[in-house]
C-alpha cells in the first residue's frame, strides 16, 4: 500500500509560486512528513520536513493540514534549477516510505 | 562538505555473477541504507544498517545480502546477478542524533546492468 501519494508531474512557469501537493491519509501520529527533490543525475537531498504546524525554511514552505491527511510543498518563486522530481516522505523511525515523486517542470 | 561516496556511477555484468556495490560516508553516521530506483516505482529501502555487523531487512531484500564491517562503509552484494537486478543502486546515510531530525544523504547512485 503507498503511504504517499503525488500527482506525477506539473509545470510552473518561473518566477512564479509552486505548490506541490501530497496525500498521506494512513499517517500515524508520530509519522513525520518530509519533503526531499532528486535533481537530473543526482541522488535525493533534504528540502523540508515537518510534524503539525507548517514549517518555513530558505528552499521551501511546508503546509500541514489541521487533520495531517495532506501536506503541501510551496516553493515561492519557482527557478529553472528548482526543475526536480519532489518526493514527498512519511519517517516511521528511521525507515524512509518514498511514494514516486512529482516531477516538476519548470517554463522559462 | 558531507559526502556519501559510491563506488561505480555504471557498472555492467553478466547473469550469475557475484557484484558489490559499495558506499563510503565520512559524516560518521551511524545509519546507512541501501535503495533500488525504477522507472514508476520511486525509491524501494533494499536493507539498512544502525550499527557496525547490523543489519535489516528492507522492503525487497531478496536476492540482496549486505556488510558492514566497518562504520563508514556499507556494502551491498549480489550473490547471483540477475537482468531484473538492473536498476539505480542509491546508498544513503544519517545520523542518530535527535537534533539531524533523520535527514538522509544521499550518494550519486550507481547504474547497475545486467547483461
Amino acid at each position: 500500500d503507498a503511504k504517499t501519494t503525488q500527482p506525477n508531474s506539473m509545470e510552473s512557469n518561473e518566477e512564479e509560486p509552486v505548490h506541490l501537493p501530497c496525500n498521506h491519509s494512513t499517517i500515524s501520529g508520530t509519522d513525520y512528513i518530509h519533503w526531499y527533490r532528486q535533481l537530473p543525475s543526482q541522488g535525493p537531498e533534504y528540502v523540508i520536513h515537518g510534524l503539525t504546524s507548517n514549517v518555513n525554511n530558505r528552499m521551501a514552505s511546508l503546509a500541514i493540514a489541521e487533520d495531517r491527511k495532506s501536506s503541501t510543498l510551496i516553493l515561492h518563486r519557482a527557478t529553472l534549477r528548482d526543475a526536480a522530481v519532489y518526493y514527498c516522505i512519511l519517517i516511521t523511525g528511521n525507515q524512509f516510505y518514498f511514494g514516486t515523486g512529482t516531477s516538476l517542470t519548470v517554463i522559462p | 562538505d558531507v559526502k556519501v561516496t559510491q563506488s561505480s556511477r555504471y557498472l555492467v555484468k553478466r547473469t550469475g555473477e557475484k557484484v558489490f556495490l559499495e558506499c563510503v560516508q565520512d559524516m560518521d553516521h551511524e545509519n546507512m541504507f541501501w535503495y533500488r530506483q525504477d522507472p514508476g516505482l520511486g525509491l524501494r529501502l533494499i536493507y539498512f544498517s544502525y550499527d557496525v555487523k547490523m543489519k535489516e531487512k528492507g522492503d525487497i531484500p531478496e536476492g540482496y545480502s549486505v556488510s558492514r564491517e566497518k562504520k563508514e562503509r556499507f556494502s551491498l552484494i549480489l550473490e547471483s546477478a540477475s537482468t531484473n537486478q538492473t536498476s539505480m543502486y542509491l546508498c544513503a546515510s544519517s545520523s542518530l542524533d535527535w537534533s539531524s531530525y533523520n535527514e538522509q544523504f544521499f550518494g550519486p547512485g550507481t547504474r547497475l546492468t545486467v547483461l
